[in-house]
């Protein structure tokens, strides 16, 4: 299986920071992963796929690139209602794996 | 619109079974494969199962393989997963989701699964 590891687990930022939130595949997965965000009590929501495509809907202020086994997700500029958890899913292979999220708090 | 409307969650005892349905409307249900996923109580996201739009091909996480099996009905727009030798591990929130790139999802089913 495909093991998926997020980094920071946790990180706090101000409103109008540009923030990185990284993905680790433990295998080449080519450009197969998706971002998703999740608000307390909410269901998560896609924000990205295939690494780099904005869902429809979703704020140009984040987009998301690499390839491979390494992937970064970038809010360019931070805003209030972006205080979240953000996950990733490798869709490359099932079993699908997600990372263990990153707490994105308010500084 | 894509609509999820998942149902069939509660309280269980453990080593119970429960059976879970997830309602779709607003796509062609047939046209579509479909995926469950899980969240513990505040814990992370939890990949599932996986059919094919037919229902012929099937995946599972090893968390639940053998214990769950996941299953559809492309006349009644309906996908469902049967749950048995239920864990107090399996209580979480369960989101049944259109796709394998988990595009659209339902409000999730709590099940509460207690020693």
């Amino acid at each position: 299986d495909i093991q998926m590891t997020q980094s920071p687990s946790a990180m706090s930022a101000s409103v109008g920071d540009r923030v990185t939130i990284t993905c680790r595949a433990s295998q080449d997965i080519s450009n197969s992963l998706a971002w998703f965000q999740q608000k307390p009590g909410k269901v998560p929501k896609r924000l990205i796929y295939t690494a780099s495509s904005l869902q429809s809907g979703v704020p140009s202020r984040f987009s998301g690139s690499g390839s491979g086994t390494e992937f970064t997700l970038t809010i360019s500029s931070l805003q209030p209602e972006d205080f979240a958890t953000y996950y990733c899913l490798q869709h490359h292979s099932y079993p699908r794996t997600f990372g263990q999220g990153t707490q994105l708090q308010i500084k | 619109e894509v609509q999820l409307v998942e149902s069939g969650g509660g309280l269980v005892q453990s080593g119970g079974s429960l059976r879970l349905s997830c309602a779709a409307s607003g796509f062609t249900f047939s046209s579509y494969d479909m995926s469950w996923v899980r969240q513990s109580p505040g814990k992370g996201l939890e990949w599932l199962s996986y059919i094919s739009s037919s229902g012929d091909t099937t995946y599972y996480a090893d968390s639940v393989k053998g214990r769950f099996t996941i299953s559809r009905d492309n006349a009644k727009n309906s996908l469902y997963l049967q749950m048995n030798s239920l864990r107090d591990e399996d209580t979480a929130i369960y989101y049944c989701n259109r796709g394998g790139w988990l595009a659209d999802w339902g409000q999730g089913s709590l099940v509460t699964v207690s020693s």
